[in-house]
């Protein structure tokens, strides 16, 4: 069936510090793919979203490139803050998982001032 | 405002108790959601309700059921709650396979 890997479970880093979070799937058909983040006490939040190969999806200085020769969908990001203090979660919709959403574990990430 | 609205936000019970828990959207989605998130954070599906077909998590425990009175509306009910249910369920709703968007969360603590 569909999955999503994510092989960071946290991520600490300095503010100013670039960020990698790595996702990779496993999905019959074109899914699209999704980052969401989620902060304390809250439901998550949309980041963006690709749905071709090649496409880029960005969102307040995080970008993500959908890659279907590699099966990933890495976030990046230039310049954490400290208020990026969060959990991300790397998701995949449609192909087979057509009417839901199918999550990775998502990764915490602390940014220290 | 348009969103996805959850109540209550927290609830706490006790073994064998009955619980139902609210959501409303209005976005004008057509189709809604509800994931359970554990301790661990994990996020899994348990319902999706499009044009009134119902499409089960087989790994849902029967004591959990969907209840929808119209495309706005998806209510969760757990008749019987046992401590492994403690955890955040999240409403969601879609439109086209698309704009996913949750609510925050309705919190159980099973004691």
């Amino acid at each position: 069936g569909d999955s999503v890997t994510q092989t960071e479970g946290q991520v600490a880093l300095s503010e100013e510090d670039f960020l990698t979070i790595h996702c990779n799937y496993s999905a019959s058909g074109y899914p699209a793919l999704f980052w969401y983040v989620q902060y304390p006490g809250e439901g998550p939040q949309f980041l963006f979203r690709a749905s071709r190969d090649k496409e880029k999806g960005s969102s307040r200085g995080f970008e993500a490139t959908y890659d279907k020769g590699t099966t990933s969908f890495h976030l990046r990001k230039a310049s954490v803050q400290e208020s990026d203090s969060a959990v991300y979660y790397c998701a995949l919709g449609g192909g087979s998982a057509l009417g839901r959403l199918h999550f990775g574990a998502g990764t915490q990430l602390i940014v220290i001032p | 405002e348009t969103a996805v609205f959850q109540t209550p936000n927290y609830h706490v019970t006790q073994v064998g108790n009955e619980v139902s828990f609210n959501c409303k959207q209005t976005l004008g989605h057509d189709t809604m959601y509800w994931y359970k998130q554990d301790s661990k954070k994990l996020l899994k599906i348990m319902f999706s309700y499009n044009n009134k077909q119902l499409i089960v998590n087989e790994t849902v425990p029967r004591r959990f059921s969907p209840q929808s009175s119209d495309k706005a509306h998806l209510n969760l009910r757990i008749k019987s709650v046992e401590p492994e249910d403690s955890a955040v369920y999240l409403c969601a709703s879609s439109y086209a396979n698309s704009d996913y968007t949750f609510g925050s969360g309705t919190r159980l603590l099973v004691i």
